[in-house]
């Protein structure tokens, strides 16, 4: 069984759109993440959200919106798509209760804006 | 920023034990160091972690120094398949401020 799993694993889209990233984990985490690892390969975390409240909210344009149904869920939408959030989009998960977490990554959508 | 630092680059001969270094001169008394690798086209995957004491698992060994201020992961028979980035990160607050640096490129060689 997949941990945290997310749809699509490629999205090919024009600039303008709006498209969704799913992300669903099956460990009974209570905190789930979005994080972006761009052309560089730096990974640079989004948001995070606890129990379906947001915690972190880094400098990301509010074209960015995550939505939490559960808190085995964070989807993440993002409106008016342009050219530079072409990246690759990692969603994870951990307890959310211990100072030593461990987190636990999706295996990522790779967003193409064209 | 990352608050630890790593060579860009190293390479390692499969079946040997690859060392892969990290300091962390900054580290605050209840911070973990986290290792986390990426393998091309997946997302990071944890390895290990520890607070002070050295720490073994089944993947790799963490050996950290008194001071705290460094560390090093030991990887004790490297196989084609550990190639990855290797990130060495500190963090101790639930895990929402974990920080990626660019890491390690670990190449390991047949």
């Amino acid at each position: 069984d997949t941990a945290v799993s997310q749809t699509p694993k490629y999205l090919v889209t024009q600039m303008g759109n709006d498209k969704s990233i799913k992300c669903e984990q099956n460990l009974g985490h209570d905190t789930m993440y979005w994080y972006k690892q761009d052309s560089k390969k730096f990974l640079k975390i989004m948001f995070s959200y606890n129990n379906k409240e947001l915690i972190i909210n880094e400098t990301v344009p509010n074209r960015f919106s995550p939505k939490s149904p559960d808190k085995a869920h964070l989807n993440l939408h993002i409106n008016s798509l342009e050219l530079g959030d072409s990246a690759v989009y990692f969603c994870a998960s951990s307890q959310g209760n211990r100072r030593d977490e461990k987190l636990f990554f999706g295996s990522g959508t790779q967003l193409s804006v064209l | 920023d990352a608050k630890t630092t790593q060579p860009p680059s190293m390479d390692c001969a499969e079946g040997r034990a690859a060392n892969l270094p990290c300091n962390h001169s900054t580290i605050s008394g209840n911070e973990y160091v986290y290792w986390y690798r990426q393998i091309h086209s997946q997302g990071p995957q944890y390895i290990i972690h520890g607070l002070k004491n050295n720490e073994t698992n089944e993947m790799a060994s963490l050996i950290i120094t008194e001071d705290r201020k460094s560390s090093t992961l030991i990887l004790p028979h490297a196989t084609l398949r550990d190639t990855a980035v290797y990130y060495c990160i500190v963090s101790g607050n639930y895990g929402q401020n974990f920080v990626f640096g660019p890491g390690t490129r670990l190449s390991v060689l047949p």
